[in-house]
């Protein structure tokens, strides 16, 4: 299970921070990532870490404003999102890598529920 | 950057086969994955390395990959299955790539 929290409004150049807290696997065991979808929108990748956290990588539309981290004595995964924009205006889900540790071809076994970030003045 | 097109929307009959395409340049040389997403909730991963199910997914659900398009195929369509549908591919270059969505509606 993946529970994520921190979601709400930003003012455009603003920052938040999302973190979501895995349950029932061992997190340090496998990538991670958060993929975000806007409203009636589709499914966006963002970015992706990878089991021991050595190796992140980030969708073009976000590299340099946002930092995936986690914390494997926690069980938790994070997104820092700086310099906000309208554009990042989403539902951010916290999703699992289903059988990689680290950064590789694989699917998403796993979703949170989503935490909604909206940017706006 | 790669990229997956999906026609938009699907429309099928209950007990009929729905057919949902994907393309992408040279798609069958890499997995292909498929998620569903229903109204108002997180997407499921349906179908992982082209064609094998994960536990708890119907057998109605297959997928194939051949050549710059991906299938993935609902048999005996229920109402239940109504949702939106997305392929999912690895690149070098752009990590996890969506494909842009298909509706599928039951009629």
């Amino acid at each position: 299970q993946l529970l994520e929290s921190g979601g709400g409004l930003a003012r455009p150049g603003g920052s938040l921070r999302l973190s979501c807290e895995a349950y029932g696997f061992t997190f340090s065991a496998t990538a991670m990532s958060w993929v975000r979808q806007a409203p009636g929108k589709g499914l966006e990748w963002v970015a992706v870490i990878s089991g021991g956290g050595q190796d992140r990588y980030y969708a073009e539309s976000v590299r340099g404003r946002f930092t995936i981290s986690r914390d494997n004595s926690k069980d938790t995964l994070s997104l820092q999102m700086n310099h906000l924009r309208p554009g990042d205006t989403a539902k951010y889900y916290c999703a699992k890598g289903r059988a990689l540790t680290e950064l590789g071809e694989d699917a998403f076994d796993v979703w949170g529920q989503g935490a909604l970030v909206t940017v706006s003045s | 950057s790669y990229e997956l097109t999906q026609p938009p929307s699907v429309s099928v009959s209950p007990g009929q086969t729905a057919t949902i395409t994907c393309s992408g340049d040279r798609l069958g040389d890499r997995y292909v994955y498929w998620y569903q997403q229903k109204a108002g909730q997180s997407p499921v991963l349906v179908i992982y390395e082209d064609s094998r199910w994960p536990s708890g997914i119907a057998a109605r659900f297959s997928g194939s990959n051949s050549g710059n398009t991906a299938t993935l195929t609902i048999s005996g369509t229920q109402a239940m299955d109504e949702a939106d549908y997305y392929c999912q591919a690895w690149d070098s270059s752009s990590a996890f790539v969506f494909g842009t969505g298909t509706k599928v509606t039951v009629l």
